[in-house]
């Protein structure tokens, strides 16, 4: 069985804060992927990041940070000098075999 | 612009009606799904085709029913429905590389706001 979890329900920062999402995962694979994606208020979710079980470099794009620990199966997201057009809610996923499981997202809002 | 279009954006129907959500992507994709997310629920996995073929019905009552006519459209006719049906249904495709899913990421559209009355 494989399983994701995003404790953290509500997250409220004021902009330029940093803000870390975190998201724990369970698998039996040794061999998987997983993702961030955003879901805005328009509704559809968007594609921030894929990482494979083999890559645990931690990887940067602008404001956004990930990082892969295999050790603690944590893939947290962070968020430097946040915006307002950040705010969304984000979830964590994991494929595993055919199977795309996502946790139940993070709701950030990022007040002025 | 997302590559991935669903219509229309907002229903509302009753019990007794029957309805169809479309979905259609432009990314040249031959894997597609439907998820439904409902409040204060993680994203349910309802159906996947791959090349035009159902390969996966995650235990979704019969009173939804999903066609694939080519890879690049994905239907979802519903009849019947109830109102703890009312949702969001989002629509998503993907490149696999077989009949698997494999780890490609999914690109989703806006949803399809379903309201049941």
């Amino acid at each position: 069985a494989q399983k994701v979890t995003q404790a953290q329900t509500e997250i409220s920062v004021v902009e330029k804060e940093d803000v870390t999402l975190d998201c724990v995962y369970e698998t039996r694979d040794t061999t998987y992927y997983l993702f961030w994606y955003k879901q805005p208020p328009s509704g559809e979710l968007v594609f921030l990041i894929r990482r494979n079980s083999f890559d645990e470099q931690n990887e940067i794009s602008g404001r956004y940070s990930w990082n892969f620990q295999k050790s603690t199966s944590s893939f947290n997201f962070t968020i430097t000098a946040s915006q307002v057009v950040d705010s969304a809610v984000y979830f964590c996923a994991l494929n595993s075999g055919s199977r795309l499981t996502f946790g139940e997202g993070t709701q950030l809002t990022v007040n002025p | 612009e997302t590559g991935v279009t669903q219509t229309p954006r907002h229903l509302v129907m009753g019990m007794t009606n029957k309805k169809s959500l479309k979905c259609e992507q432009h990314l040249g994709h031959n894997a597609m799904y439907w998820y439904k997310q409902s409040a204060k629920k993680p994203l349910e996995l309802m159906f996947v085709y791959n090349f035009k073929e159902q390969t996966e019905n995650n235990s979704v009552p019969s009173r939804f029913s999903p066609e694939c006519p080519n890879s690049s459209h994905l239907f979802l006719h519903l009849h019947t429905l109830q109102p703890e049906d009312s949702a969001l249904y989002l629509c998503a495709s993907s490149q696999v590389g077989g009949r698997s899913w494999t780890g490609g990421e999914l690109f989703f559209g806006e949803g399809s706001r379903l309201t049941v009355l």
